[in-house]
């Protein structure tokens, strides 16, 4: 079955750490994006990557870090400098077709948690 | 300014009965696609429907259709003949041709079904 992971469902992580969270897809997509949604305020951009070894800052990239070493993978590190980290992420990836009628897949996404 | 404003922030509808989103979008670019996603309480964002910019027809799929008036800037959802099921949040997005890789979301509309 072709997809999106995310992993854990569910984070609690204590105040001052950092906690990782995981992204992989099977779907051959070039294109991998990271989104944080707020009760209220919908999804919002933290980073998005187009190719390996190649990722930009979204509107919230503030207390973020990503990676993008392989094509299937795209973690996003959730640092202590992010003041108000308990949200629910979603993680999307979409293919460079070059056509704006190609739609964003979604993983299950991850509650995480401050304690 | 926002990309994409949806000012319904709850709706309810009598199942049998059709509803419709509003969602108005913001952009200079010619060329551009618009989205609507559904979000049960699970939290996975399953796609609905795509409207193209250069889309002479409103888009169908099912009970969904998208009523595309482009010179009010406006993209929104019906639902026809609402099923409990339907109960969710309902997100708005589009894609620029200029800002290819980035998906910008409304804040969501959500959708209760009453029997």
């Amino acid at each position: 079955d072709g997809g999106i992971t995310q992993s854990p469902k569910y984070l609690f992580r204590k105040e001052g750490q950092n906690v990782t969270l995981s992204c992989e897809q099977n779907l051959n997509h070039d294109a991998m994006y990271w989104y944080r949604q707020d009760p209220g305020q919908g999804l919002r951009l933290i980073y998005y990557s187009q190719i390996v070894n190649d990722f930009q800052k979204g509107d919230i990239a503030e207390g973020y870090s990503v990676s993008r070493e392989k094509k299937e993978s795209f973690p996003l590190t959730v640092t202590s400098a992010q003041k108000n980290p308990t949200a629910f992420y979603l993680c999307a990836s979409s293919p460079n077709t070059g056509t704006l009628n190609t739609e964003a897949f979604f993983g299950q996404g991850t509650r995480l948690t401050v304690v | 300014a926002q990309k994409i404003t949806q000012t319904q922030p709850g709706m309810f509808v009598q199942e049998k009965e059709a509803v419709t989103l509003d969602c108005t979008y913001d952009t200079s670019d010619p060329s551009y696609g618009l989205f609507w996603y559904k979000q049960p309480s699970s939290g996975e964002m399953i796609f609905l429907i795509y409207q193209g910019s250069y889309d002479q027809q409103n888009a169908t799929e099912g009970r969904y259709s998208l009523n595309f008036q482009k010179a009010r800037k406006s993209a929104n959802l019906v639902i026809s003949a609402s099923q409990l099921g339907d109960s969710a949040m309902y997100f708005c997005a589009m894609r620029e041709a200029e800002n290819f890789n980035k998906f910008y979301f409304g804040s969501g509309t959500k959708l209760n079904v009453k029997p």
